[in-house]
């Protein structure tokens, strides 16, 4: 079963700063997605940015962007000019490529962000 | 409508009662998805459907869970003898095509069991 692990609970950055969020996965598969998603509080969770495990480049979105490095199996996420409607609890999740069962999300435990103005 | 809705949005129940909570996904959207969330914890995955089969349940975390999805559209989670670990937040998500496409998800019910 595959497992994703976010090690930083909280973190905090000054408006306009950047930011970057952690996440580990192990798997033994070998094609598979990767996504960061947004839950600000009491809103519903939105996706962020997605990540297909046989491309190389890495996807960036405005001000999103991620780091991934597939043999260390990490999958950061860098917020650059943060503004104060980054605030909220970020998760990374891991889905697999095939079909069926696989097609759920498995989750991280998350990274509440704060972003002091 | 314009994006997945649920309803309640929050319900409180006493131990032992039955709740049942709707999903009501973007229209069109094949895949159907519900993940349950502890406070301060991510999703975890309940049940898939594909239209008004349900593919998978091997997230459901006992048998006073289940879930339908009759028509297709349409979903409902149903707790029998609610208990108190069963609060949280139930999430839906759906997806037009669950292999490539996006879920999106619902704004959540939040199930306080008393």
């Amino acid at each position: 079963a595959q497992t994703v692990t976010q090690s930083q609970p909280e973190m905090s950055v000054q408006e306009a700063e950047t930011v970057t969020l952690s996440c580990t996965y192990d798997t033994s598969e070998s094609d598979y997605y990767l996504f960061w998603y947004k839950q600000p509080p009491s809103r519903q969770m939105i996706l962020v940015i997605r990540q297909e495990a046989y491309k190389q480049q890495n996807a960036t979105e405005n001000r999103f962007s991620v780091n991934f490095q597939k043999a260390a199996k990490s999958f950061s996420l860098k917020i650059s000019d943060s503004q104060l409607g980054d605030a909220a609890m970020y998760f990374c999740a891991y889905r697999s490529l095939g079909g069926g069962s696989n097609y759920k999300l498995t989750f991280g435990k998350g990274t509440l962000l704060t972003v002091n103005p | 409508g314009a994006g997945v809705s649920q309803s309640p949005r929050y319900k409180v129940a006493k131990r032992g009662q039955d709740v049942a909570l709707r999903c009501d996904p973007i229209s069109g959207h094949v895949s159907l998805f519900w993940y349950q969330q502890a406070l301060g914890q991510g999703p975890e995955f309940l049940t898939y459907f594909q239209n008004e089969a349900q593919l998978d349940k091997s997230g459901l975390p006992s048998d006073r869970f289940f879930a339908e999805r009759p028509e297709g559209s349409v979903s409902t989670l149903k707790i029998q003898r609610t208990q108190q670990e069963d609060s949280a937040v139930y999430l839906c998500a759906s997806s037009f095509s669950a292999g490539v496409g996006e879920q999106f998800f619902g704004p959540g019910t939040r199930l306080t069991v008393l």
